[in-house]
């Protein structure tokens, strides 16, 4: 079977560090990517990892190792506005994308 | 700007009314994708496309049918909605498959 694991709530506070950890079991794995979504809004693209590694981008960064199936979600100096869900999601090599259930982040003042 | 666009936001139906969601994109991305995503829950895939090639998830209900007449429109119709068919349905596009672009979305109410 498939699946994708991810805690569904974080709580930190402004200006920490967080991290939202993800496991997945699937066939066919190609590679790891991040979104975020605001209540009521669309996710919105936030990183990709095809390699074992991390990647970041600004505040964010993204780290994947294929041979333990997990990656996570570095998000730092945090701020109110990065209060959201943020969803895992694996990408097949047969082009399915299979998405995790989020975690929601809150940040406290 | 280039951008996702869907239409109509907010969406009425009745039970066992038919009705048609609809998606455009500037971007003129190859790929098209279709989610459904209810409330507290991860989008689920519903449909894509490869250019014009389909491709329907094994769990997706026949009740939920798809077209794409050209490269920036998607269309996604419900046959039958049922009161389970109340979700966001969100429309994506990429030119790979690790960065997808999201439309707004439809919010779909069954009435």
């Amino acid at each position: 079977g498939q699946s994708l694991e991810q805690p569904s709530e974080v709580t930190a506070v402004e200006g920490a560090i967080v991290q939202i950890n993800c496991t997945y079991q699937t066939s066919g794995f190609y590679g790891l990517s991040w979104y975020q979504q605001h209540d009521g809004g669309a996710p919105t693209f936030l990183s990709y990892n095809g390699l074992d590694g991390l990647e970041e981008t600004g505040r964010f960064s993204s780290f994947l190792s294929r041979s333990d199936s997990y990656g996570y979600l570095l998000l730092q100096e945090l701020q109110m506005k990065d209060s959201a869900s943020y969803f895992c999601a694996v990408i097949r090599r047969d082009d399915k994308i299979i998405f995790g259930k989020g975690t929601r982040l809150h940040i406290l003042p | 700007d280039a951008m996702v666009i869907q239409n109509p936001r907010y969406q009425v139906t009745q039970f066992g009314k038919p009705v048609t969601l609809s998606c455009s994109q500037t971007l003129n991305h190859n790929v098209m994708y279709w989610y459904q995503q209810k409330s507290s829950q991860a989008p689920k895939l519903l449909f894509h496309y490869y250019d014009k090639d389909f491709n329907n998830e094994a769990d997706t209900p026949d009740n939920f049918q798809s077209r794409r007449p050209n490269t920036s429109f998607c269309f996604l119709d419900i046959r039958s909605p049922g009161l389970g068919d109340a979700a966001m349905y969100l429309c994506a596009t990429s030119r790979g498959t690790y960065e997808q672009y999201f439309g707004p979305g439809t919010r779909l109410t069954v009435t």
